[in-house]
């Protein structure tokens, strides 16, 4: 079946860049989303199809896509930017939500 | 302004049905492309999820608990409803409900939960 695979944690010292990368085999057929959830939070949205920022989303976060995976970066990263971040898709029918385990981003 | 909020028991005994409700304003359960996914995250765990309806009444179910679950709609209260049969500890996790907009762009599929509600926590324990 589906998955969406993520690395279950990614460490950056304030300042660096940070990259975190989702595969899956549906990627190059459905779009993904990422999503940052800080403890005790719920998820908000970052990075829709692919690469598309919302208005709110601040410039530092970019999302890019390659055949099978997807990569967030967020480039000059700080310390509010410590959280867990999960890449959304859907099943090559289309018809199945997946969600990737999760990354934990540790700014050192 | 869009929010949505869910609502439902705190806790629930081993079998019993869990039923909470995701309640939404601005915006309308009727407009095309939009839907209410429902998610859970047992604690320290990964987000899961469960559930969708849209406007057109179209549903779907994750299928490793599709025999379990139900979702329905009443757009005149501008609310989704999921119910949970047989609940088990297990099942013990926040529960969120988001707004889902879809479509085709570029000829590849995108479904976007742009909008998601606190979360309601249910615990499962006689």
């Amino acid at each position: 079946s589906d998955e969406l695979t993520q690395p279950p944690s990614v460490s950056v010292s304030p300042g660096q860049t940070a990259r975190i990368t989702c595969s899956g085999d549906a990627l190059p057929k459905q779009y993904a989303s990422w999503y940052q959830q800080k403890p005790g939070l719920a998820p908000i949205l970052l990075i829709h199809k692919d690469t598309e920022r919302p208005s709110t989303t601040p410039e530092r976060f970019s999302g890019s896509s390659s055949g099978t995976a997807v990569t967030l970066t967020i480039r000059g990263v700080q310390a509010e930017d410590e959280a867990d971040y999960y890449c959304q898709s859907a099943d090559r029918s289309g018809v199945y939500v997946l969600f990737g385990g999760g990354t934990k981003l540790t700014v050192l | 302004q869009v929010t949505l909020k869910e609502s439902g028991p705190v806790l629930v005994k081993p079998t019993e049905t869990l039923t909470l409700t995701c309640t939404v304003s601005g915006f309308s359960l009727s407009e095309s492309r939009v839907g209410i996914s429902w998610i859970r995250q047992p604690p320290g765990k990964a987000l899961e999820w469960l559930a969708h309806i849209f406007s057109s009444d179209g549903k779907s179910f994750n299928t490793s608990l599709n025999s379990r679950l139900a979702i329905s709609k009443d757009t005149s209260k501008s609310q989704v409803v999921l119910t949970v049969t047989n609940m088990d500890p297990v099942d013990t996790a926040t529960y969120f409900c988001a707004r889902v907009v879809v479509g085709v762009f570029n000829n590849n599929y995108y479904y976007v939960m742009d909008i998601w509600g606190q979360g309601t926590t249910v615990t499962v324990s006689s």
